[in-house]
């Protein structure tokens, strides 16, 4: 079925490293949404992406949305541990779609 | 944004029966999702309930293993239907305002 593969599934980090996580659809995407979710909590909503090469930036957070609409990435630079947490990418597959299938999530670990 | 509560927040359950979640909303909406999260796991979509209609499940749910209602426009409920240990997992109400998508505090199930 159509999936929204992310990766990698988990990355331990050094606080002040920069950190990647990549998002691909098998098929073209309407739009992109990332969300974070700490330990416990609930997903937050981060940003959504609908044009193609978007790209769009939040303080340390830079989200890309891919020419051909099928891939996303989320890159936070300098990393703290307030940014532990496991981040999510959400796929609007093509017009006609109204629910969002979600990526596996990458589960992010910031050491001090 | 929207503002989401859900009852109960956690429970711990014996097979065989039957837990109904509430999920109340601050603002109308016209649909609301009812999400599936089990430990260190993705999202996975249960069902879209519309007021006024029969909920859309998706691939793998069926409605009589977890009936929805959705008597109004900020307000629905979710049944977990005679319960197996492999239904315990996490269940999340989301609604989606201008785009973005926002999740209740989830309850977390153990089914024993």
């Amino acid at each position: 079925g159509q999936q929204v593969m992310q990766i990698p599934q988990y990355q331990h980090v050094q606080e002040g490293e920069d950190f990647t996580t990549y998002c691909n659809s098998s098929t073209t995407l309407s739009n992109i949404q990332w969300y974070k979710q700490r330990p416990g909590g609930h997903p937050v909503f981060l940003i959504q992406l609908v044009k193609s090469g978007e790209v769009k930036k939040q303080k340390r957070l830079t989200f890309q949305f891919g020419e051909a609409k099928k891939n996303s990435s989320l890159h936070i630079t300098a990393t703290q541990t307030t940014d532990v947490g496991t981040y999510f990418c959400a796929g609007l597959l093509g017009s006609g779609y109204s629910t969002l299938t979600f990526g596996k999530g990458t589960m992010l670990l910031v050491s001090p | 944004s929207a503002v989401i509560s859900q009852k109960p927040s956690r429970d711990i359950c014996q097979r065989g029966t039957s837990l109904t979640i509430q999920c109340q909303v601050d603002s109308q909406v016209t649909m609301m999702f009812w999400y599936r999260q089990q430990p260190g796991q993705s999202l996975t979509l249960i069902a879209t309930a519309n007021q006024g209609s029969e909920a859309t499940y998706e691939s793998g749910f069926v409605i009589d293993k977890f009936p929805i209602s959705r008597p109004n426009l900020t307000f629905s409920t979710l049944t977990v239907s005679n319960m197996s240990p492999e239904d315990s997992s996490i269940y999340l109400c989301s609604v989606t305002v201008l785009g973005e998508q926002f999740f209740g505090p989830g309850t977390r199930l153990t089914v024993l």
